[in-house]
């Protein structure tokens, strides 16, 4: 079956622009995450849907950060007036419960961003 | 806070041969799952093998098996008969099993061991 699909693949931008960056998890899933990965930083968790439902938005570096996902299904992650230091792949994952880590993480191929 | 530290940032091996990546953690929690991911240069993550912090038996999957050490807080990834197509970017990946945590989701990475195989 379909894995995670993520898109766009690339994507560059000019500083203080706003970016959407978009994950289709794997059907049925009804969890789903936000990682991004960096020189700097390595691997960083951002945010985690159950469902519709967001219930710790604490991983997300700023405010010009944000991510929603609609019909328990698609998720938007936005970035507000990009800066450089937003340049990174962007990692989408989806498991099938959250209740359960006996369900691994399924990741996307991600979205490489990088802010002029 | 959970860490998941890996000392290797680079190992390599011949084809055919045995490797085995390091990886430690630490943690207050009793109950919780350990993974390692592989990331090949075309940047997807792959489950490569998980393990059960309540279960004393080691995992394995075909070629791959891990060495976990609860005490010492160890969980180190062994490839046997290396392919080429085992070359990769290797995370180690700690998840609470907490499910009153509110990192109950996260999975916190470890920083990476590239893996080079040679022919």
């Amino acid at each position: 079956g379909a894995g995670v699909s993520q898109s766009p693949s690339n994507k560059v931008t000019e500083k203080g622009k706003d970016v959407e960056l978009r994950c289709d998890p794997i059907s049925g899933h009804t969890a789903l995450y936000w990682y991004r990965q960096s020189l700097g930083q390595g691997l960083e968790f951002l945010i985690y849907f159950q469902g519709n439902s967001a219930p710790d938005k604490s991983g997300l570096p700023s405010d010009r950060f944000s991510a929603e996902r609609t019909g328990g299904s698609v998720s938007t992650l936005t970035i507000q007036r990009t800066q450089q230091e937003d340049s990174a792949v962007y990692l989408c994952a989806s498991s099938l419960v959250l209740s359960s880590a006996l369900f691994p993480q399924y990741f996307g191929p991600g979205t490489r961003l990088l802010v002029l | 806070a959970q860490t998941v530290t890996q000392s290797q940032p680079e190992m390599s091996v011949q084809e055919a041969e045995t490797v085995t990546l390091s990886c430690t953690y630490d943690t207050s929690e009793s109950d919780y799952y350990l993974f390692w991911y592989k990331q090949p240069p075309s940047r997807q993550m792959i489950l490569v093998i998980r393990q059960e912090a309540y279960k004393q038996q080691n995992a394995t999957e075909n070629r791959f098996s891990v060495n976990f050490q609860k005490a010492a807080k160890s969980f180190s990834l062994k490839i046997s008969d290396s392919q080429l197509g085992d070359a990769a970017m290797y995370f180690c990946a700690y998840r609470s099993g907490n499910a009153g945590g509110t990192s109950y989701g996260k999975l916190t990475f470890g920083q990476g061991t590239i893996l080079t195989v040679h022919p």
